[in-house]
């Protein structure tokens, strides 16, 4: 199989404060992993593309400074909301891809439920 | 720039059979992928077209025409628990991007 776990599966955190989310392959090694955010009853948009041991390429319009994402093995990547906003509450979701290839099955973990208050 | 659509929503009784179709503009073309969403939880791979034509898996069927940008979703044998959100998404050509549609809400009524 191919699983991918979040952590934490939900947060409630004030506003200022910073908040780290971890998305793991369990049982694969993810070279590209992915970074989605999910606005209740809207699709999923892309935020970054994280590949192992080099910087992450974020998408247009999302703030690299604000969401810090770390790739550090091939296993966890990492992202952290600093200084957090009531509007930056939202449903935050992984994905991992297994191996390279032209197959473009991601994996995806069961997300993260953030609130600002 | 890419964009897709999709129906917003999609009502169908159980048992019955449901398309759910999918049009895309991209840059460029690296397949076409189908999730299923129940709410609150994560998205499923359900089905991926690279090549023009008909994948099945089960119940589900996917067709891809990439002369025609468009491709749908078929579900077989409705089931109550197929009541979901469905997107399509497809894969930037030039890069590693994801871009999904805007999602299709089945409702499987009884």
């Amino acid at each position: 199989g191919a699983v991918v776990s979040q952590h934490p599966s939900w947060v409630i955190c004030k506003s200022g404060t910073s908040v780290k989310i971890e998305c793991r392959s369990l049982d694969f090694q993810a070279t590209t992993m992915f970074w989605y955010r999910q606005f209740p009853k809207q699709s999923l948009m892309l935020m970054a593309t994280s590949n192992e041991g080099s910087k992450a390429t974020y998408e247009q319009g999302v703030e690299k400074d604000k969401f810090l994402i770390n790739h550090a093995s091939l296993t966890l990547s990492t992202l952290t909301v600093t200084s957090a906003h009531p509007e930056d509450s939202s449903f935050y979701i992984c994905s991992a891809q297994k191996g390279g290839g032209t197959y473009n099955e991601q994996f995806f973990g069961p997300g993260t439920r953030l609130t600002v208050l | 720039g890419q964009s897709l659509e999709q129906p917003s929503e999609v009502t169908a009784v159980e048992g019955a059979i449901v398309q759910i179709n999918c049009t895309y503009q991209t840059s460029g073309f690296y397949g076409l992928s189908w999730y299923q969403q129940h709410d609150g939880g994560a998205p499923t791979f359900l089905s991926y077209n690279a090549l023009d034509g008909l994948e099945e898996t089960g119940r589900f069927s996917s067709f891809l025409s990439r002369s025609d940008s468009y491709g749908y979703l078929l579900l077989q044998e409705l089931q109550m628990k197929d009541s979901a959100s469905y997107f399509c998404a497809v894969r930037d050509n030039y890069g590693q991007n994801f871009v999904f549609g805007p999602g299709t809400r089945l409702s499987v009524l009884p």
